[in-house]
């Protein structure tokens, strides 16, 4: 089975940096997810990381660790449009989803 | 990129009666489709996998009487929640990955059902 954790609130100021952990311990591992989910309406794809390292992708980067069984998403120069659930979800055919990260940024 | 759609977006139905969710894949194949339900402040849980021309492959404690799913073909999934119960009011979202077998998956916009 899965078991997916991370924060459940984090808030932070527009402009500034804010790191979201997500620690997991499944039977197996095919790769690591980050989607963003805005009240009422679908993820949206972030990043996928399946071997160790830091994985960047404009404001947002990923990183794994899966030895530790670890992974943050990092947002830079937070925008109040970022404000929204992060989920950190594992698998590759099927996924496990932890139950989100939300972030509030405010002005 | 690859988008997913869902119909119908919301819906309100009395206890007791049926409701069919459509999810289709609008520019790409998708063997396999996947529902997820989603409760207020809570994460997405997986439902079931749909499979294209076979049968679905429902999670453990997802009753496959009452949640009832057919993937007809390679665009289209579709959800049929029988019986409907305010209980299973609830924001469901089907998601598609490509025949290529890429490994994102790409996710519909989400139907809130409502019953009453």
């Amino acid at each position: 089975g899965q078991n997916i954790d991370q924060p459940t609130e984090m808030t932070a100021t527009e402009g500034a940096i804010v790191q979201i952990n997500c620690t997991y311990q499944t039977s197996g591992f095919n790769g690591l997810f980050w989607y963003q989910q805005h009240a009422g309406e679908a993820p949206t794809f972030l990043s996928y990381n399946v071997l160790d390292g830091l994985e960047e992708k404009g404001r947002f980067s990923s990183f794994l660790s899966r030895s530790k069984g670890y992974s943050y998403l990092l947002l830079k120069e937070l925008q109040m449009k970022d404000s929204a659930s992060y989920l950190c979800a594992v698998g590759d055919y099927k996924l496990s989803f932890g139950a989100g990260t939300t972030v509030t940024v405010r002005a | 990129g690859a988008v997913v759609s869902q119909h119908p977006s919301w819906v309100i139905c009395k206890s007791g009666t049926s409701v069919k969710i459509e999810c289709r894949s609008l520019d790409f194949q998708a063997t396999t489709m996947f529902w997820y339900r989603q409760f207020p402040k809570q994460s997405l849980m997986l439902m079931a996998t749909s499979n294209e021309g076979s049968k679905a492959t429902y999670e453990q404690g997802v009753e496959k009487d009452k949640f009832l799913i057919n993937h007809a073909s390679l665009t289209l999934s579709t959800l049929t929640v029988t019986s409907a119960h305010p209980e299973d009011s609830s924001f469901y979202i089907c998601s598609a990955r490509e025949t290529s077998g890429a490994y994102e998956q790409y996710f519909g916009p989400g139907t809130r059902l409502t019953v009453t």
